[in-house]
């Protein structure tokens, strides 16, 4: 099955600053690359997401990159503020009709004021 | 339009007690999943159900069992809980034709000791 390893695990940065989380999976049959943010207490949302046909999405502060050829995707959020504060998770569809989705063990992001 | 909900919020169980945890949605979405979220380790799937009428084994099924009661209901249940299975269960749906985002429920904290 697909094995998704994402890092780093906990990451602060200034605000103002840019962080970058990455993210490796093993399928490469994998066409579906998604972000979720999840804030203390809440459920995950997803933020942005990338499919397999694409290199690169941007959605205001945030972007996703992917790299199929290395099997690696990463999520750039930029002039982070506070609110960004939250554990990110990435994920990883395979693809032949798969309808599992297995995600990395998360990145804590603190954003310092 | 309630989306994915979830009962109950929160629930403490006796080692050996059952109990189902029920999830509904209101989307017409026909995917249906249930996770586990454990510290560090992300959130790793217990069971899904592609649509209505099948269900598959995900990651970590031992010591639960689900039913697809009907399109919109897709329950989680444990037949003789055990400290391990301590966690918050999410429940997500995905619409599938296509479609591959995954929307979460607000989740259960359970408790079993």
């Amino acid at each position: 099955g697909e094995n998704v390893e994402q890092h780093p695990s906990t990451l602060s940065v200034q605000e103002g600053d840019s962080a970058v989380i990455k993210c490796t999976y093993s399928d490469s049959a994998s066409n579906y690359f998604p972000w979720y943010k999840q804030e203390l207490g809440k459920r995950p949302q997803l933020i942005i997401d990338i499919r397999s046909n694409v290199g690169e999405k941007k959605d205001q502060r945030i972007a996703v990159t992917l790299n199929k050829t290395a099997k690696h995707f990463s999520l750039h959020i930029t002039e982070t503020q506070p609110e960004d504060s939250a554990v990110y998770f990435c994920a990883a569809y395979s693809g032949a009709g798969s309808y599992q989705l297995t995600f990395g063990k998360g990145t804590k992001l603190s954003v310092i004021p | 339009n309630a989306g994915v909900t979830q009962t109950p919020k929160f629930q403490v169980l006796k080692t050996g007690q059952s109990m189902t945890l029920q999830c509904a949605q209101d989307m017409n979405h026909n995917s249906m999943y249930w996770y586990r979220q454990d510290p560090g380790m992300g959130l790793r799937l217990i069971y899904y159900s592609a649509s209505e009428g099948t269900t598959d084994k995900g990651e970590v099924p031992n010591g639960y069992n689900v039913s697809r009661l009907n399109k919109r209901e897709f329950s989680l249940r444990l037949e003789s809980a055990a400290p391990s299975q301590t966690s918050v269960y999410f429940c997500a749906s995905r619409p599938g034709q296509g479609s591959y985002e995954q929307y979460f429920g607000p989740g259960t904290r359970l408790t079993v000791t």
